[in-house]
């Protein structure tokens, strides 16, 4: 089955700096987005992205989260300015058309960790 | 509000049991609910899915999953666990129009040899 790849699998940063989270969708994919799980919490809704747009977002996707797809193959979540409670693993997907109840695939995710 | 639970936190079983995992949702229209699977150091994967027809669903890896209306529960089966199942597992539920899936808190599964 095809893959969405994550990187870097772990990051550790220091409160205030930028980081970047890498994904890398399947590759006839139109559709992208991201979660978030803090530990012990849910799996959170952040964003979807379409057509070099932010099709929706939640509420927890604030001016400090920016999301790209800077070429035709990665695309990534920007934090600018990290806090300690954006510590979370971080799950990039894809789907194929965008219909609401496809099947998403995810990534293995990349754990954040805000010190 | 629009929730999910997942009553269970850890569940543990014994290899060649039955499994069934519980999922409760709350959530005004016509949901689209999932079940997605995590093994460690891998991404989410979908095991199965129901949006409308029939109200038992069958997935991969020889799970099921029973949309009960009444109950606005989606349980997750199994009737043989094998020791490759042990893993984490989440509830979801979406609607249509938004990919703004709300998921639970998970339910971790351990098999005994």
């Amino acid at each position: 089955e095809p893959e969405v790849t994550q990187t870097p699998s772990h990051q550790v940063t220091q409160m205030g700096q930028e980081v970047i989270l890498r994904c890398v969708p399947i590759s006839n994919h139109l559709y992208f987005y991201w979660y978030r799980q803090i530990l012990g919490q849910k799996v959170e809704f952040l964003v979807s992205f379409y057509n070099n747009e932010i099709s929706e977002k939640s509420e927890i996707f604030d001016d400090q989260f920016s999301v790209e797809r800077p070429d035709g193959s990665n695309f990534t979540l920007k934090i600018r300015s990290t806090k300690l409670e954006d510590s979370a693993m971080y799950f990039c997907a894809s789907s194929q058309t965008g219909v609401t109840n496809e099947k998403l695939f995810f990534g293995s995710g990349t754990q954040l960790s805000v010190l | 509000a629009q929730s999910v639970t997942q009553p269970d936190i850890h569940i543990t079983v014994s290899e060649g049991a039955s499994l069934e995992l519980r999922c409760n949702y709350s959530y005004g229209a016509t949901p689209y609910l999932f079940w997605y699977v995590q093994s460690p150091g891998q991404g989410l994967q979908l095991l199965l899915k129901y949006f409308s027809g029939d109200t038992l669903v069958q997935g991969i890896k020889g799970f099921e999953a029973e949309f009960k209306r009444s109950q606005s529960s989606f349980n997750l089966r199994k009737p043989s666990v094998h020791w490759s199942d042990a893993a984490e597992y989440f509830c979801a539920v979406g609607r249509s129009g938004t990919y703004k899936y709300i998921f639970g808190t998970g339910t971790r599964l351990k098999v005994l040899a």
